[in-house]
């Protein structure tokens, strides 16, 4: 079955970087975009992102132009997530999350990961 | 980039009523419409995609509807497990935008 697992919880610096992992497996991995989505807490969902696991190319919500990077280890199948120049608006629930048609175009979600909440605190 | 308004922001409704949110677009985006449901502590989990297509596995009571600027989700005959926060995503073009969700809670 698809599953999308994440790494743990991180407490951040506010200046700091985070990186994030999302290791995808029940599918090839190289067919299906994945894209990171935040929330904080109590608030609305925020899209970040999308890379191609097959291509590596990125493509970032302009929020996060520049702080944001995206890559990809598709040996162990695995898109990492870092956001760099923490501040404390960054403390949120991390997603990385597939889209269920392979080749791109359908830019919504079927399969999520668990979650990464990222604390930034002094 | 295109905003997203969902109402109500919040609706308190029964077991077996019939619920309706409504999504509305800052311009036309067709029927390049997801929604989403979310319960606390968890990944939000997808319902409806272009518009008015069932995901799979998602219970038939729930339908949506509409396209260019406006359009509805509907809850028909509201069940215990769907008491949640749902949410409108507009998925024809980038920066993709979320709307600001509605909860639906026990009245």
């Amino acid at each position: 079955q698809v599953q999308l697992v994440q790494s743990g919880a991180e407490v951040k610096k506010p200046g700091a970087s985070v990186k994030v992992s999302c290791k995808a497996s029940g599918y090839t991995f190289t067919n299906y975009e994945i894209h990171w989505v935040r929330q904080a807490t109590g608030r609305g969902l925020e899209w970040m992102g999308w890379m191609s696991p097959n291509s590596g190319h990125t493509d970032f919500a302009q929020n996060f132009q520049g702080r944001v990077t995206m890559t990809r280890d598709t040996s162990t199948s695995t898109v990492y997530m870092e956001l760099s120049s923490l501040r404390s608006e960054d403390t949120a629930v991390y997603y990385c999350t597939r889209v269920p048609c392979s080749g791109g175009g359908c830019d919504f979600w079927d399969y999520w990961g668990q979650g990464t909440l990222v604390t930034v605190s002094p | 980039d295109i905003q997203m308004a969902q109402s109500p922001s919040s609706v308190s409704a029964s077991v077996g009523d019939r619920v309706t949110i409504t999504c509305r677009a800052s311009q036309d985006i067709s029927n390049w419409l997801a929604w989403y449901q979310q319960k606390p502590g968890t990944a939000p989990r997808l319902l409806i995609f272009a518009a008015s297509s069932l995901q799979s596995g998602v219970p038939s009571r729930f339908s949506g509807s509409g396209s260019g600027t406006e359009f509805t989700l509907t809850i028909s005959g509201l069940q215990p497990e769907d008491f949640a926060t749902y949410y409108c995503q507009q998925t024809n073009n980038f920066p993709l935008t979320f709307g600001g969700g509605t909860k639906v809670d026990i009245k």
